[in-house]
């Protein structure tokens, strides 16, 4: 299978660990992004990269999450100390610069 | 924040019925795009049509756009229960960068 993955699917945490998640895309493509979706909401953004470089970071991305694409291949988005407010999914997508961008499954975090 | 708005939140059909959905959005783009996530599933990406176009079809889907009305509407003809599921529309606004979704539109389909 050639789609975008997400590591691991679930993440349960007490608050104030720290977890990280991990992305990796359609080989080919060049963008990755992060989105958030919580309940009844739909996906919303939090950063992207092209190739390696960290080009754009939402305001929702306070300075507890931190993401990462070395290489320009997978990526991984950290999460410290973690709130309750921090539970939501979070969706990864890749895509070519102006084409449509595919979904990987997500990882469901909840933070007790 | 969130740009796009669907209309209605949820729609209840019968199976072969066709469904309508409709999302306004609130600055200028250079395509809509329509998704589909199934309960506590990804995003599956559905169409796009770009900014200079004003309707696209896809198999039973047909997707139309306004942009003299910044809007949009997503029509999925004889419809299955396999079409169960939430759809948002999707703005992109810079050209490949960040996506603006809507809250979406839970679309039930009873056999």
């Amino acid at each position: 299978d050639t789609g975008v993955s997400q590591n691991p699917r679930h993440k349960i945490t007490k608050r104030g660990q720290n977890v990280t998640f991990r992305c990796d895309p359609i080989s080919e493509h060049n963008r990755l992004y992060w989105y958030r979706q919580t309940l009844g909401q739909g996906p919303e953004f939090l950063t992207y990269f092209q190739n390696e470089a960290q080009l754009e970071k939402s305001r929702l991305l306070s300075d507890r999450f931190s993401a990462e694409r070395p290489k320009g291949s997978f990526s991984t988005l950290e999460i410290q100390r973690t709130e309750q407010g921090d539970s939501a999914m979070y969706l990864c997508a890749s895509s070519f610069p102006t084409g449509e961008q595919y979904f990987g499954p997500g990882t469901r975090l909840t933070v007790t | 924040s969130q740009q796009g708005e669907e209309d209605p939140q949820a729609l209840s059909i019968q199976e072969g019925e066709n469904a309508t959905m409709n999302c306004s959005y609130k600055t200028s783009i250079n395509n809509l795009q329509w998704y589909r996530q199934n309960s506590g599933r990804g995003l599956v990406h559905l169409i796009l049509i770009r900014s200079n176009e004003r309707e696209k079809h896809s198999g039973r889907l047909r997707v139309t756009l306004d942009t003299s009305k910044k809007s949009s509407s997503l029509l999925i003809t004889a419809s299955r229960a396999a079409d169960t599921a939430s759809y948002f529309c999707a703005t992109d606004v810079d050209s490949g960068y960040a996506l603006n979704f809507g809250k979406g539109t839970s679309l039930l389909v009873t056999p």
